[in-house]
């Protein structure tokens, strides 16, 4: 079982904006702003999209943001295009048991 | 433009020792943590440890006993033993650079990842 959850798939249709929700505890997500989001597609690298809650890299569309209240974190994604048909993961630094935790992943679909 | 590349058998026999070096070109390990990460597959990714440049090390408390994490600083990689491997630990292997010079847990540069099976 992850520490961070998230839900397992969201769907949406092209043009459309979806919203990736992490929830965590006030050891990590709710407690500090060093929230990423990595998008990863099948057999590749993970890619980081957003860090520190809401920033991001770049070279990263403006399409993807992030976004935080109390101990849930958010990536929302405009405009879903076909190419962002991916597993996303949210991260967040921690006070407890490992420095860093992650989700469990989510499985986006662009219907 | 940092490059991180992992290197290391693909294949390793259980109760034995997994061995990985991650070479780090485009920039200096100085002044940044490094970690390992490690996804199953068909699974999610699990954080293994960090390393900061002057040698600290930090482990997930799940493979403590059974992780080391070492740097050199003189060939710019730093590399990771797990001792004792099962099935279990199959799965692609990945290092990765934290985005600030402090911890907070977010990786910005990621190797390609290598994929270790523990098999006889």
């Amino acid at each position: 079982q992850s520490a961070l959850t998230q839900p397992a798939s969201v769907s949406g249709s092209p043009g459309q904006s979806i919203t990736i929700s992490c929830t965590g505890t006030s050891s990590d997500v709710g407690g500090y702003n060093y929230v990423s989001w990595y998008q990863q597609h099948p057999g590749k690298v993970p890619k980081v999209m957003i860090y520190d809650v809401s920033n991001r890299p770049s070279g990263v569309s403006t399409r993807f943001s992030g976004s935080k209240s109390g101990n849930t974190a958010s990536l929302t994604i405009s405009g879903l295009q076909a190419e962002d048909e991916a597993d996303y993961y949210c991260s967040s630094f921690a006070t407890s048991s490992t420095p860093v935790v992650f989700g469990g992943g989510t499985k986006v679909t662009v219907l | 433009q940092v490059q991180l590349q992992e290197s290391g058998p693909g294949l390793v026999k259980p109760s034995e020792t997994l061995s990985l070096t991650c070479a780090v070109s485009g920039g200096s390990i100085s002044g940044y943590y490094w970690s390992w990460i490690r996804q199953p597959p068909g699974k999610g990714l699990e954080w293994i440890g960090f390393i900061y440049y002057s040698g600290s090390t930090n482990y997930n408390p799940s493979l403590r006993n059974r992780v080391t994490i070492s740097a050199d600083m003189s060939k710019n990689q730093f590399s990771l033993k797990v001792s004792s491997v099962t099935a279990a630990d199959t799965a692609v292997y990945y290092c990765a650079r934290d985005h600030h010079g402090f911890w907070s847990g977010q990786l910005d540069y990621w190797g390609q990842g290598t994929l270790v099976t523990v098999s006889t």
